[in-house]
Parts: structure tokens; sequence; C-alpha cells
């Protein structure tokens, strides 16, 4: 199916252990972001790339890590998950710049206990 | 620091009347500005975006106008209809990358 989509859609993890959360996209869209959103927060960027190989922080990359060997896929690994980074995570792919609109997954719930 | 801000977390309106969402922002760098809309239990969809350089666009019963002067922007829904009702994020783009508000909750009562 043409899109982006995003994996698993909800996830439960242990405080400490390391998880992935997986974003594929169809278009071939050179641009992909993280953001997660919470409540009094709004949606904030963690990571985003431009091509592939090329990933940059946004304003919040503390204790996420990212790659992006493929153009359609862009996972975020969370090396050592805290309680604090419990929230919802929208991955997005846009196909040149920022005038576009963004097209966002579905995204994926995590609690951290 | 809140570069966008959307300093009212809901708002209700009557059906068929005009919505209108508010945004503020600092950054006079920003070349564009954008809104999207949220159902829960579903990613943001891309509504409507205005340049810097303009000062209002048109979509349907969607209009964003923009005051650059006061660092203000609107989204004005008309008529409002059931289905408008939902989470609106206001954004601004600054390089490659899109910073949004914390999004205001519109209710529309039957």
């Amino acid at each position: 199916d043409a899109g982006i989509t995003q994996s698993p859609r909800y996830k439960i993890t242990e405080t400490g252990r390391q998880v992935t959360l997986m974003c594929h996209q169809t278009w071939s869209h050179s641009y992909m972001f993280w953001y997660r959103q919470d409540l009094g927060h709004g949606l904030r960027l963690i990571y985003y790339s431009a091509a592939a190989d090329i990933t940059d922080k946004g304003e919040v990359p503390d204790g996420y890590v990212v790659s992006r060997s493929k153009t359609e896929n862009f996972p975020l690994t969370l090396e050592s998950a805290t309680r604090s980074q419990t929230s919802v995570y929208f991955c997005a792919s846009n196909p040149t710049g920022r005038n576009y609109g963004y097209t966002f997954g579905s995204g994926t719930r995590l609690t951290v206990v | 620091d809140q570069q966008v801000k959307q300093n009212s977390p809901s708002l209700s309106v009557q059906e068929g009347r005009i919505s209108i969402l508010n945004c503020d922002y600092t950054n006079s760098m920003f070349d564009y500005f954008l809104w999207y809309k949220k159902y829960p239990a579903e990613g943001p969809t891309f509504l409507i975006s205005i340049s810097s350089i303009k000062d209002k666009n048109e979509d349907g019963r969607f209009t964003v106008f923009l005051n650059k002067s006061a660092k203000h922007l609107s989204l004005h829904i008309v008529p409002s209809q059931p289905g408008d009702s939902a989470v609106y994020f206001c954004a601004a783009s600054e390089g490659d990358k899109i910073i949004f508000g914390k999004g205001t909750r519109l209710h529309i009562l039957p």
C-alpha cells in the first residue's frame, strides 16, 4: 500500500530497555521527520532527515538515535527508555521543502513503565 | 521558548457559524505558515498554508489570514460542520523543518 506506515501501533516497554520505532514511506520523499506529541506540549520535533545518510537534530533529540540508510525507512531508537519518553510518536515525510504540507503516519503510542 | 503559540486550548462553536482559530509567532524569519487538523488516534493532516509574502489564502471553507506586523495568523472555517471537531495545530517553517504550536481543540456544537 502506498503511504507512510508506522510500527508498532502500540508498545509497552520497561525503563532502561532499548526500543525501536519503525517508519516506512513508499513515495521516495526526500524529507522524513519524527515528532512526539504530549499533552500541553503539542508536537515537538525530535530528529529529521533531508536524504539518506543525512540526519539532524530537532527540538528534543536527547535520548533518541536515528538512522537513514535507505530513503524509505527512518527508524527511531530509544537507547535506554525512560518514563519521560512515554508519548505518542509520529513520523512524517515531505517531497522537498517545508512549503508543502507533511504527510504523517498514524502514530505509535509508547508507554514506558 | 515557544516560537509558535496557540493560546486557546479549546474553542466551542455552533454548527453553521464561523470558527476562528488564532496563532501567534515570535520568529520573523518564518517563511511559511501551515495549519493541520488532527482526529484522535490518527496522524495530523495538512489543511492549508500561506507564504509569508501573502496576507490571505483561501481553500473552500478554510481561509488563513496572516498579519506580519502583528506576527499573528488565524484560520477561519465557514460554515463550521460537525466533522470539523478536531485539534488544530498552527505551524511555521524554519529552514527544512516545521515547528508546531500546542494545538487548539475545536468543538462544533449541534
